[in-house]
C-alpha cells in the first residue's frame, strides 16, 4: 500500500480556513486520494476524494498537487464541529482503505 | 446518521463470556466490514464480506468469528477474549469495492473486557 505522511496535530480559529496537508509521494497513477474524518466518539465519516484534478463538495476542498505528490484538504471555515482527526488514505482498484494515525485538528473558539 | 446502525454501543466481558455484536445497513450495499480501532492505534480491518461472502480475514485470531447472513446484517460472534481485545469495533458498509466507493460507518461497540 502507498503511503501517506500528515502532521499529528494542527491548530487553528474558528471561522478561518484550514488547510490540512498530506505527502504521498510514492502514489501510482491509479490511486484516488481519500479523506474521511473523525469525530469524538463516532465511527469515520468521508469528507472527499479526488484523483488528479481539484475537487469541492459541501464540506471541504481537495487541491491535488500537478505531480500528484501531495494534496491538501481545505476547509473554507472551520466551526467547532471541525474538530477531528483527519485521515488522509490512498486507495487503488478494489484495495481496502488503510487508515493512518492522521492528523487531529483542534478548533479553537 | 449514517444509515449504519450498531448494537450494543457499550459492552463489558468478561473473558468466559460469549456475546455478538451486531450491524445493521439501510443503504442498500453489497460490501460490510469489521475495523478495530484500539487506544492510540490506527484502525485495522478485521474482516470484508461482499454479497454476504467473506472476501478479507486479516489474520484476526478465531476467537473472533463474523457472520453475514444477508447483505444488510453483519455479526460479529466474539467468545473468549482477552483484555487486550478492548477497543471500539466500528462496522462499515460500501455499495462495492471499486476504488472510489464511499465507506459508512456506523458509530461502534466499545467493547471492555475485564
Amino acid at each position: 500500500d502507498a503511503k501517506t505522511t500528515q502532521p499529528n496535530s494542527m491548530e487553528s480559529n474558528e471561522e478561518e480556513p484550514v488547510h490540512l496537508p498530506c505527502n504521498h509521494s510514492t502514489i501510482s497513477g491509479t490511486d484516488y486520494i481519500h479523506w474521511y474524518r473523525q469525530l469524538p466518539s463516532q465511527g469515520p465519516e468521508y469528507v472527499i476524494h479526488g484523483l488528479t484534478s481539484n475537487v469541492n463538495n459541501r464540506m471541504a476542498s481537495l487541491a491535488i498537487a500537478e505531480d500528484r505528490k501531495s494534496s491538501t484538504l481545505i476547509l473554507h471555515r472551520a466551526t467547532l464541529r471541525d474538530a477531528a482527526v483527519y485521515y488522509c488514505i490512498l486507495r487503488r482498484g478494489a484495495q481496502k482503505l488503510v487508515f493512518g494515525q492522521g492528523t487531529r485538528l483542534t478548533i479553537n473558539p | 446518521e449514517t444509515g449504519v446502525t450498531q448494537t450494543p454501543r457499550h459492552l463489558v466481558m468478561g473473558m468466559t463470556n460469549k456475546k455478538s455484536l451486531k450491524c445493521e445497513q439501510h443503504l442498500g450495499h453489497n460490501a460490510m466490514y469489521w475495523y478495530k480501532q484500539s487506544a492510540k492505534k490506527p484502525l485495522e480491518l478485521m474482516f470484508v464480506y461482499n454479497f454476504k461472502e467473506q472476501t478479507e480475514n486479516n489474520s484476526v485470531p478465531s476467537r473472533f468469528s463474523p457472520e453475514c447472513p444477508n447483505s444488510s446484517h453483519l455479526f460479529l460472534h466474539l467468545h473468549t477474549l482477552q483484555p487486550e481485545d478492548s477497543a471500539l469495533y466500528l462496522c462499515a458498509s460500501s455499495q462495492d469495492f471499486a476504488g472510489t466507493d464511499t465507506q459508512y460507518f456506523g458509530p461502534g461497540t466499545r467493547l471492555t473486557v475485564l
